[in-house]
């Protein structure tokens, strides 16, 4: 059971937009920490996509968003693509687990 | 550009000890936090701890405290997360990363199986 909640899986066609909530609590997101996402392609590392709740690292299409309100935080694909295939994770961190870091439980996306 | 180069694979028995290594190359090893977290196979990822190499401060998540020791040698940009007393949920694998708030990068992983 994850602090955070994720949907399991998300499915979108080529083009079209999808979005990825991050639901959590007043003792994480609620309680001002920023909420991160990564991105991990089967078999490989997790990859910074979203920091500080908004901002995109360089070299991530702008077609990737983050937003953050109240306890909840969600990520937006626009324009999908087949290689947007992926599991995604949401992060934040925790004053009720003395300051521990949490993660979503991760959604997958397919590109169908 | 920070590059995080992690030990290989382990095999390892029930009840005994893994140190995973996570050598840094790139930047200054001491001005930025090292963070561990894990993902078992098929599962989400798990944030273990990060140690503050120029501090020396750690701090674990509760569910692995008394079981892990990260620990950092700044003179090889190195540092090591140690998991004691393994059982078989531990199977996973084992990623470093950089950063306190957001991680980035992260190291390829090491796979660490236990079983008897």
């Amino acid at each position: 059971q994850s602090v955070l909640t994720q949907p399991p899986s998300v499915s979108g066609a080529p083009g079209q937009r999808v979005t990825i909530s991050c639901t959590g609590s007043s003792s994480n997101i609620g309680a001002n920490y920023d909420v991160h996402w990564y991105q991990q392609l089967p078999g490989t590392a997790p990859k910074l996509l979203i920091y500080g709740n908004t901002n995109r690292p360089s070299g991530v299409p702008d077609r990737f968003s983050g937003s953050k309100s109240g306890t909840s935080a969600s990520l937006a694909i626009t324009g999908l693509q087949v290689e947007d295939e992926a599991d995604y994770y949401c992060q934040s961190y925790d004053n009720s687990l003395r300051g521990s870091g949490v993660f979503g439980g991760g959604t997958k996306l397919t590109v169908l | 550009q920070v590059q995080l180069v992690q030990s290989g694979a382990e095999v390892k028995k029930p009840g005994s000890s893994v140190k995973v290594s996570c050598k840094a190359s790139g930047g200054t090893f001491s001005s930025y936090d090292i963070t561990w977290v894990r993902q078992a196979p098929g599962q989400g990822l798990e944030w273990m701890g990060r140690i503050i190499p120029i501090l020396g401060i750690v701090n674990y998540a509760q569910k692995f405290q008394g079981r892990v020791t990260i620990t950092a040698d700044k003179s090889t940009s190195t540092a090591y997360m140690e998991l004691s007393s393994l059982r078989s949920e531990d199977t996973a694998v084992y990623y470093c990363a950089r950063g306190r708030e957001e991680f980035d990068p992260w190291g390829q992983g090491t796979l660490v199986t236990v079983s008897s």
